[in-house]
């Protein structure tokens, strides 16, 4: 069984751009968190979707936002890019019912 | 609110001593607990989770972590530390099975070095 599939694994961006990263959860799974990763703040939740629809939301400002597909596939979306939003950004899926969430490899954002 | 204390931002053992990566978590209900492991350039691999089952856990690569509630303590441990298990170590909480509200709430990490 395939794992979490995230795209593209590295990206460069400049400030004030926005961007788009892809996310494919385990197949089965129709829940879809989004996690950021700096080496200040560590692991911070930004948000989870299920059946498309968004259900909890960390502390982050509203440039950050996603989306899921009847798929199960989600995109998250960075606008108005900031230095501060170079991080590893980790996708995660987990069962409808379960308890174990599980991660992609991330991808790297750096904005110059 | 849920929170994860990591003691020690970095631990070093030698190769088949005896690997303990401290984990205090707070929680106002019955927690979920997570230790996850991340090689360079990589993501998260779940090594364990306890779901109050057992209160030893046993996880992947021979780590296995005890729920102490009197301690507030999920503690990782292996008996013999390898080359391979250099890493960042995470620990994890959460109040809801699969994150909740909050999501999964991680600690500042361990990173694990192995000594030869």
């Amino acid at each position: 069984k395939a794992g979490v599939t995230q795209t593209p694994r590295y990206l460069i961006k400049t400030r004030g751009q926005q961007v788009t990263l892809s996310c494919s959860p385990i197949s089965g799974h129709r829940s879809v968190s989004w996690y950021q990763q700096t080496p200040g703040q560590g692991l911070q939740f930004l948000f989870e979707y299920f059946s498309e629809t968004q259900r909890n939301k960390g502390n982050f400002p509203g440039r950050f936002s996603g989306r899921q597909f009847s798929n199960s596939r989600s995109e998250m979306n960075v606008s108005t890019l900031e230095l501060g939003d170079s991080a590893l950004y980790l996708c995660a899926s987990r069962q409808s019912s379960g308890n174990t969430i599980y991660f992609g490899e991330g991808s790297w954002l750096t904005v110059v | 609110a849920q929170s994860v204390t990591q003691l020690g931002s970095h631990v070093s053992v030698s190769e088949g001593a005896l690997v303990l990566l401290r984990c205090n978590y707070s929680s106002s209900v019955p927690p979920y607990l997570f230790w996850y492991v991340q090689y360079p350039n990589q993501g998260l691999q779940l090594l364990l989770k306890y779901t109050s089952a057992a209160t030893l856990v046993k996880g992947i690569n021979g780590f296995e972590a005890e729920f102490k509630k009197s301690e507030t303590s999920f503690h990782l441990t292996k008996p013999s530390a390898h080359m391979s298990d250099a890493a960042e170590y995470f620990c994890a909480v959460s109040e809801e099975a699969g994150g909740g509200a909050d999501g999964l709430t991680f600690g500042k990490g361990t990173h694990l070095i192995i000594q030869p």
